[in-house]
């Protein structure tokens, strides 16, 4: 059984960085990209980025690109986002989603969220 | 990347369809057989419905179904069901090998 357990709610302040994990557990680590999704309250959702498990390669949203840092440990099985320069517009629940095995480009598990408050 | 394009909200009553279309360009919807859905209730976390376009996931009724033409993806609900109220979201992969989403539709069954 597929599991993603993320690391709990944050409060940074503006200017901070805030890093974000991901654990994953009941599939081959190395074999799946895992990506990382916001969603400010009220609002729809936003691809973040994503990260080959296997070789490490990454992939940015053009709008975060320079904020955004997605890493893996291996070992662990984890995965890494860390966001800099927060502002108040960072405000959201963040969350990790596997790509779908076979190439088919879905997010057929999702982490169950992290939120990270931005606020003076 | 624009946003694809969704409908802000939908309604029907129950046992009615519904469709919820998803508009993007060329270099997303309409230049890859890799258009997803997902259902969101409030506070919960997303829950994929199609892959590929027209591809149920494992576990998803056969109420749920999906289809593309040319831009344009949709997923309709037929027979509705008074817990198919939720927000939808289309999402698509792109030229840059990036992921786009919708802004979301919230759907209301009467």
């Amino acid at each position: 059984q597929v599991h993603l357990v993320q690391s709990g709610a944050e409060v940074k302040k503006p200017g901070a960085s805030v890093k974000v994990s991901c654990k994953a557990s009941g599939y081959t680590f190395i074999y799946s990209a895992m990506h990382w999704v916001r969603q400010a309250p009220g609002q729809s959702l936003e691809w973040m980025g994503w990260i080959n498990a296997g070789n490490g390669n990454t992939r940015y949203s053009e709008t975060l690109q320079g904020r955004v840092t997605i890493t893996r440990d291996t070992s662990a099985n984890t995965i890494y986002m860390e966001l800099s320069s927060l502002t108040s517009e960072d405000t959201a629940v963040y969350y990790c989603a596997r790509d779908m095995p076979n190439n088919r480009k879905s997010f057929d598990y999702w982490g169950q969220g992290t939120l990270v408050t931005v606020s003076s | 990347q624009s946003a694809l394009t969704q409908p802000a909200s939908v309604s029907g009553s129950p046992g009615q369809s519904i469709t919820i279309s998803c508009t993007g360009s060329s270099s997303d919807v309409g230049g890859y057989n890799y258009v997803s859905w997902y259902q969101q209730y409030p506070g919960k976390v997303p829950k994929l419905l199609i892959y590929e376009d027209n591809q149920r996931h494992s576990g998803v009724s056969n109420r749920f179904s999906g289809t593309k033409s040319g831009n344009t993806a949709s997923l309709t609900i037929s027979g509705l069901q008074a817990e198919d109220e939720a927000d939808y979201y289309c999402c698509s992969y792109t030229s840059t090998s990036s992921r786009v989403f919708g802004g979301g539709t919230k759907l209301t069954v009467l």
